[in-house]
């Protein structure tokens, strides 16, 4: 099976713009979850998605979005970029329910000048 | 904010030497998970322990989980170069459980050759 595919690797923006990830899941994997990594606050649950609908979402502004798609395929995106939003975005699919573990996304580097 | 700490944040060891790294969470879990991160890569999960076991093993890894301690270490056994990553906790909790995992800081391991 094909892992957990995130695109773009790499992204460059400035601040003020906004951004769009993306991230295809393990085929039959209907649950997928965003996750930021930065140095200074580690790792941080960003939201998850299951049959296109968001189940939990982590404590971040309104500028931080997703959506599902039937297909399982999930988008993130951020509004209005802050020199702060640049972290490394992290992409996760698993089977839904609790004691199935994560399959991760190389995920993408996000760089905000 | 994180809810596990993991100690120590960093550990360095010869190749064939035994590492462990240890965790500690705040709240009640229904399982523990360990995941690797080689630098710059997702993360890539390696054991779950479920709150009612004890020990898990899984080839040169042992996990234990204390429950009253609210502590888990992680032990790899006979180390290799190719070990060297960064090791993070990460738990699944009771009231958020599914894809929201909290993890911890993360003990970054190298294995000298």
């Amino acid at each position: 099976k094909a892992g957990v595919t995130q695109t773009p690797r790499y992204l460059i923006k400035t601040r003020g713009q906004q951004v769009t990830l993306s991230c295809s899941p393990i085929s039959g994997h209907r649950s997928v979850s965003w996750y930021q990594q930065t140095p200074g606050q580690g790792l941080q649950f960003l939201f998850e998605y299951f049959s296109e609908t968001q189940r939990n979402k982590g404590n971040f502004p309104g500028r931080f979005s997703g959506r599902q798609f039937s297909n399982s395929r999930s988008e993130m995106n951020v509004s209005t970029l802050e020199l702060g939003d640049s972290a490394l975005y992290l992409c996760a699919s698993s089977l839904l329910g609790s004691n199935s573990p994560l399959h991760f996304g190389n995920g993408t580097r996000l760089t905000v000048t | 904010s994180q809810q596990g700490e993991e100690d120590p944040q960093a550990l360095s060891i010869q190749e064939g030497e035994n590492a462990t790294m240890n965790c500690s969470y705040k709240t009640s879990i229904n399982n523990l998970q360990w995941y690797r991160q080689n630098s710059g890569r997702g993360l890539v999960h390696l054991i779950l322990i479920r709150s009612n076991e004890r020990e898990k093993h899984s080839g040169r890894l042992r996990v234990t989980l204390d429950t009253s301690k609210k502590s888990s270490s992680l032990l790899i056994t006979a180390s290799r170069a190719a070990d060297t990553a960064s090791y993070f906790c990460a738990t699944d909790g009771e009231e958020t459980s599914g894809s929201r995992l909290t993890f911890g800081e993360g003990t970054q391991l190298t294995v000298n050759p």
